[in-house]
């Protein structure tokens, strides 16, 4: 039972412009959310993260977005660069509980 | 200064035999993890150590059993590796377990993929 889903395995925006990848979840449980970034051969970094308290954080160019009724959460990044090229892994957890990861969206950020 | 770092970050191995993947941090964290990447790209935990202590162990099969020497190193021995143990694995670690916020951020070593023939 995967309870942390990416459902877009890829994505690709024109540098410049907006790149929003997206994450369901089933759990209601869940009252933290994380996105890493992933490069190959290297292991996830952290990127930003959201309590279930709040609907908005934003960080520079990253912004995550969380919609508890809907049990989404989305992150934007704005102007995309190519360096952002990367695969991005939603994470959440339950009240200090283990982290579930999803599969993760390749973003490719061409010029 | 490398974080977290493992060892080796490549394993080619035959079936049937024992191997370790070592993992050290030098942030000061208290916690550290092993995750297991499959095939299919799923990053799973499968075990957590806090003060050398385990909190979290997944259902894994008892071939795999992590030693926490110390804060900053936890080490994965596997016994009798079978096929279906190729994958990647990552070691982690966070700054405490269970405090909230930062303790949810973990920092990750580069990975070792290991292959099973």
């Amino acid at each position: 039972d995967q309870q942390v889903k990416q459902n877009s395995p890829s994505l690709s925006v024109q540098e410049g412009r907006i790149s929003i990848l997206n994450c369901d979840y089933t759990n209601s449980m869940f009252d933290y959310f994380l996105w890493y970034k992933k490069y190959p051969a290297e292991g996830p970094t952290f990127l930003i993260s959201i309590s279930s308290i709040k609907d908005k954080n934003e960080d520079g160019r990253f912004t995550v977005f969380l919609n508890k009724s809907a049990k989404h959460l989305s992150l934007h990044i704005v102007p995309s660069q190519p360096g952002d090229s990367a695969v991005y892994f939603c994470a959440a957890s339950a009240s200090a509980d283990k982290l579930i990861f999803g599969t993760g969206t390749r973003l490719q950020v061409f010029p | 200064d490398t974080a977290v770092s493992q060892t080796p970050k490549y394993l080619v191995t035959q079936m049937g035999n024992d191997k370790s993947i070592k993992c050290e941090q030098n942030l000061g964290h208290d916690t550290m993890y092993w995750y297991k990447q499959d095939s299919k790209k799923f990053l799973k935990i499968m075990f957590s150590y806090n003060n050398k202590e385990l909190i979290i162990n997944e259902t894994v099969p008892n071939r795999f059993s992590p030693k926490s020497p110390d804060k900053a190193h936890l080490n994965l021995h596997i016994n009798s590796l079978e096929l279906g143990d190729s994958a990647v694995y990552f070691c982690a670690s966070s700054q405490d377990w269970g405090g909230g916020g930062r303790s949810y951020e973990q920092y990750f070593g580069p990975g070792t993929r290991l292959t099973v023939t």
